[in-house]
């Protein structure tokens, strides 16, 4: 079974600049999550999605990310613009039902903003 | 709100020794708790987790861990340790919704860095 793919694997950028990144959940997977890892802290949620619908936002800083679940399907996070703060390591993941009780998660995209 | 401390950024044991990771958590309604691990350059996977059954949950990899309610604690286990659990690991809490059987937003530690030593 092909798991969470994320791209790309690294993005180096200046602020102010935009950026975007992409995810394939696994396939027959409802339920999608982009979560945010700065480096020496846990991964925290910034939007969950049921399908094509948002279900959790609450900590997604909307003035500047965005992010977008067109089909069902794939899925894209885009930040703009990016600021120093915004270096990070950004996890997809998805889960078979919106329980929750078991998240597979992508290798994640790492991005440093200079 | 729900909260998670994990005591100890990095744990370092010998191989065949007791491994114990610390997880204390914060939750205002009967809790959910998991324990996730990152192997280098891999995406986090599931260890275990508890639900509210059996205090005491058993894992993939000879992992267990134990709800403590009076402790508030979810502390990680394996009696003996290997060369291959080197990893970071994650402890996550999720407050049930009232009426529903979702685990809601999961809260997640800031990792515990595991080192085995030959």
């Amino acid at each position: 079974e092909a798991g969470v793919a994320q791209s790309p694997r690294y993005k180096i950028i200046e602020k102010r600049q935009s950026v975007a990144f992409w995810c394939n959940p696994i396939s027959g997977h409802a339920t999608l999550y982009w979560y945010q890892q700065i480096l020496g802290q846990g991964p925290k949620l910034l939007i969950q999605f049921q399908n094509n619908g948002v279900v959790d936002d609450s900590q997604l800083p909307k003035d500047r990310f965005s992010a977008e679940r067109l089909k069902g399907v794939d899925s894209t996070l885009k930040i703009q613009p990016a600021k120093l703060e915004d270096s990070a390591v950004y996890l997809c993941a998805s889960s078979l039902d919106p329980s929750g009780a078991k998240l597979f998660f992508g290798s994640g995209t790492q991005l440093s903003v200079l | 709100a729900q909260s998670v401390t994990q005591l100890g950024s990095h744990v370092s044991v010998s191989e065949g020794a007791l491994v114990l990771l610390r997880c204390n958590y914060s939750s205002s309604v009967p809790p959910y708790l998991f324990w996730y691990v990152q192997y280098p350059n891999q995406g986090l996977q599931l260890l275990l987790k508890y639900t509210s059954a059996a205090t005491l949950v058993k894992g993939i990899n000879g992992f267990e861990a134990e709800f403590k309610k009076s402790e508030t604690s979810f502390h990680l286990t394996k009696p003996s340790a290997h060369m291959s659990d080197a990893a970071e690991y994650f402890c996550a809490v999720s407050e049930s919704i009232a009426g529903g059987t979702s685990y809601g937003k999961l809260t997640f530690g800031q990792g515990t860095i595991l080192t085995v030593h030959p």
